[in-house]
């Protein structure tokens, strides 16, 4: 029973560089979610989606894109690397208003 | 704006002491609400969610919470902590047609033995 899988669970990343952050589910949920962990700051959207073909951007959605590949993959991408994107992130997904199952998250340092 | 406050950013507690983390919630209609725990270097999990219905919701681990619509409050309750209690809990609450879940800043809770 996988849930929520994301990978790579740690990255370092040289300033400027860009990579992507994969996540699949596969409980068939329509929402998918993007969250930055920072301390003291609890979880904050970067991106949702809530339904195979849309996105939109959440709080804090400056720095990154997403594809909505199909119903189970849901990606972020950092185009060119800064400091402030130094994280945890955490991929999420749920029938709406349902609880969000969760991925176990990526470690994520910008150099 | 529709949000969910922790007051508290740390609480500490002797093992075998009841436990009480606060929660405060704004949003326009009555949420779907929830608490998570997380543990080091873990992803997030479930402890309890309301929905609509009795007020006292019990979750896993012997956490029970109040939804209190007069407070705006659910805050999360244990009789007896045990130091495996010890760990991040977050908030969270789910509302408009969207129902995207969104976190307050967490607790962590410190376990003394």
């Amino acid at each position: 029973n996988a849930g929520v899988t994301q990978t790579p669970k740690f990255q370092v990343l040289k300033t400027g560089q860009s990579m992507t952050l994969q996540c699949a589910q596969d409980m068939n949920h329509n929402s998918m979610y993007w969250y930055r962990q920072d301390p003291g700051m609890g979880l904050r959207l970067i991106y949702y989606s809530a339904s195979e073909g849309t996105t939109d951007k959440g709080e804090v959605p400056n720095g990154y894109n997403v594809s909505r590949l199909n119903k189970r993959e849901f990606s972020l991408r950092l185009e060119s690397a800064a400091p402030s994107q130094t994280s945890v992130y955490f991929c999420a997904s749920s029938d709406a208003g349902d609880r969000a199952f969760f991925g176990q998250g990526t470690r994520l340092t910008v150099v | 704006a529709q949000s969910v406050t922790q007051p508290d950013i740390h609480i500490t507690v002797s093992e075998g002491a009841s436990l009480e983390l606060r929660c405060n919630y704004s949003y326009g209609a009555t949420p779907y609400l929830f608490w998570y725990v997380q543990s080091p270097g873990q992803g997030l999990q479930l402890l309890l969610k309301y929905f609509s219905g009795d007020t006292l919701v019990q979750g896993i681990k012997g956490f029970e919470a109040e939804f209190k619509r007069s407070q705006s409050s659910f805050n999360l309750r244990k009789p007896s902590v045990h130091w495996s209690d010890a760990a991040e809990y977050f908030c969270a609450g789910a509302s408009g047609g969207s129902y995207i879940p969104t976190f307050g800043r967490g607790t962590s809770l410190i376990v003394h033995p």
